[in-house]
């Protein structure tokens, strides 16, 4: 149980593109979602926290209008990175959590590569 | 946010326990200790957490001192897919979120 499907896998665009990447939990209700991002060799920074049916928390530092999150039902959060650029290119993972005090459970991964 | 303190790296021969220590000396009293490990280009894996008493399940036991300010998560027999980054991490208090340090390196070796 507790399965948390990341599309695409990877991506390859131009600069100047924006490009989504769907988070899906599979076979549990997610209250909440997270989007990290992972430059090669640091280690997971936190970007956003995202509730169903509300607008995305960013942390400090996070553009909110570069880095678009929506999470419209349940089970689907979406974040999409808009006019991307080459430093856009980073692994950018999602996680999932049902009830409070329950782990969290992440996706895996999407690597995107900006041109 | 309490932060934990990780060795950045540690060997282990296959089939023996790994023992890896993790300092969190500014936890709350109601804030969890979490551990997850990610293999390379993958998501991380949740692999088990506590609060006050010692923890075991089918991939470890966590062991949390009794002023909690310390932990160790143990992998009984190593195999050398255990190799990977372990993350230490206290949940911060009321929330779900996990801020991740830098972790440790293991690995294992036939």
């Amino acid at each position: 149980g507790a399965v948390v499907s990341q599309h695409p896998s990877w991506v390859i665009c131009k600069s100047g593109t924006s490009v989504k990447i769907e988070c899906r939990s599979l076979d549990f209700q997610a209250t909440t979602m997270f989007w990290y991002r992972q430059f090669p060799k640091q280690s997971l920074m936190l970007m956003a926290t995202s509730n169903e049916g509300s607008k995305a928390t960013y942390e400090q530092g996070v553009e909110k209008d570069k880095f678009l999150i929506n999470h419209a039902s349940l089970t689907l959060s979406t974040l999409t990175v808009t006019s991307a650029h080459p430093e856009d290119s980073s692994f950018y993972i999602c996680s999932a959590v049902g009830d409070s005090n329950q782990p969290q459970h992440f996706g895996d991964g999407t690597r995107l590569s900006i041109l | 946010d309490a932060k934990t303190t990780q060795p950045p790296s540690m060997d282990c021969a296959e089939g023996r326990a790994a023992n890896l220590p993790c300092n969190h000396s500014t936890i709350s009293g109601n804030e969890y200790v979490y551990w997850y490990r990610q293999i390379h280009s993958q998501g991380p894996q949740y692999i088990i957490h506590g609060l006050k008493n010692n923890e075991t399940n089918e991939m470890a036991s966590l062991i949390i001192t009794e002023d909690r300010k310390s932990s160790t998560l143990i992998l009984p027999h190593a195999t050398l897919r255990d190799t990977a980054v372990y993350y230490c991490i206290v949940r911060v208090s009321n929330t779900d979120k996990l801020i991740f340090g830098t972790g440790t390196r293991l690995q294992v070796f036939p």
